[in-house]
């Protein structure tokens, strides 16, 4: 089956601050595929990253970056610099190739203080 | 990418009647789902919408409750059925593109059952 864990429920910091949030996930498959979610409070779900389970390679966009490590099932997102705007809820999603369904952890509610 | 016409945005409806929930896509979609989700909470999938045939529910969830139609390859409908307060959610429908892999959801239904 598949899981996906987002530890952190809530984290608060100062503008300018770099934070990390976390994602674990769970599956037996081999042929996966991770993704990064922004919901903002206007609810829309903003998707900001894709990742498969044969690229482990790193990524950066802009003051976004993305650790994937298969050894620890970790897919972790940071960001640099963190600005008001960056203030929303962060989903860690997880799909398997043979079922097609994405599943969501629980979702990591960012508060970024000016 | 694709764009899903969600609709109706929002709706506040009595207890005991029941909802239809639209989406419409602009272009093919290989799978189509339709989620949940409850207040301050996280994405909860309903069931894989299967073009011509019944539903493929999640644990939790049942087609007398949460009847779905997928006539054809850009259509789908989520029913609520005899609501009750419990059922205030936002449902989002979403679709996957085969090409590229990629996850499109429509902007959600904000139902609040008084």
């Amino acid at each position: 089956a598949q899981k996906v864990t987002q530890a952190q429920t809530e984290i608060s910091v100062v503008e300018k601050e770099d934070v990390t949030l976390d994602c674990v996930y769970e599956t037996r498959d081999t042929t996966y595929y991770l993704f990064w979610y922004k919901q903002p409070p206007s609810g829309e779900l903003v998707f900001l990253i894709r990742r498969n389970s044969f690229d482990e390679q790193n990524e950066i966009s802009g003051r976004y970056s993305w650790n994937f490590q298969k050894s620890t099932s970790s897919f972790n997102f940071t960001i640099t610099a963190s600005q008001v705007v960056d203030s929303a809820v962060y989903f860690c999603a997880l799909s398997v190739e043979y079922t097609g369904k994405l599943i969501f952890g629980q979702g990591t509610t960012l508060q970024v203080k000016p | 990418s694709a764009v899903i016409s969600q609709k109706p945005s929002r709706d506040i409806c009595q207890r005991g009647t029941s909802l239809t929930i639209q989406c419409q896509v602009d272009s093919q979609v290989t799978m189509m789902f339709w989620y949940r989700q409850q207040p301050g909470q996280s994405l909860t999938l309903i069931a894989t919408a299967n073009q011509g045939s019944e539903a493929t529910y999640e644990s939790g969830f049942v087609i007398d409750k949460f009847p779905i139609s997928r006539p054809n390859l850009t259509f789908s409908t989520l029913t609520v059925s005899n609501m009750s307060p419990e059922d205030s959610s936002i449902y989002l429908c979403s679709g996957r593109t085969g090409g590229n892999y990629g996850y499109t959801f429509g902007s959600g239904t904000r139902l609040t059952v008084v």
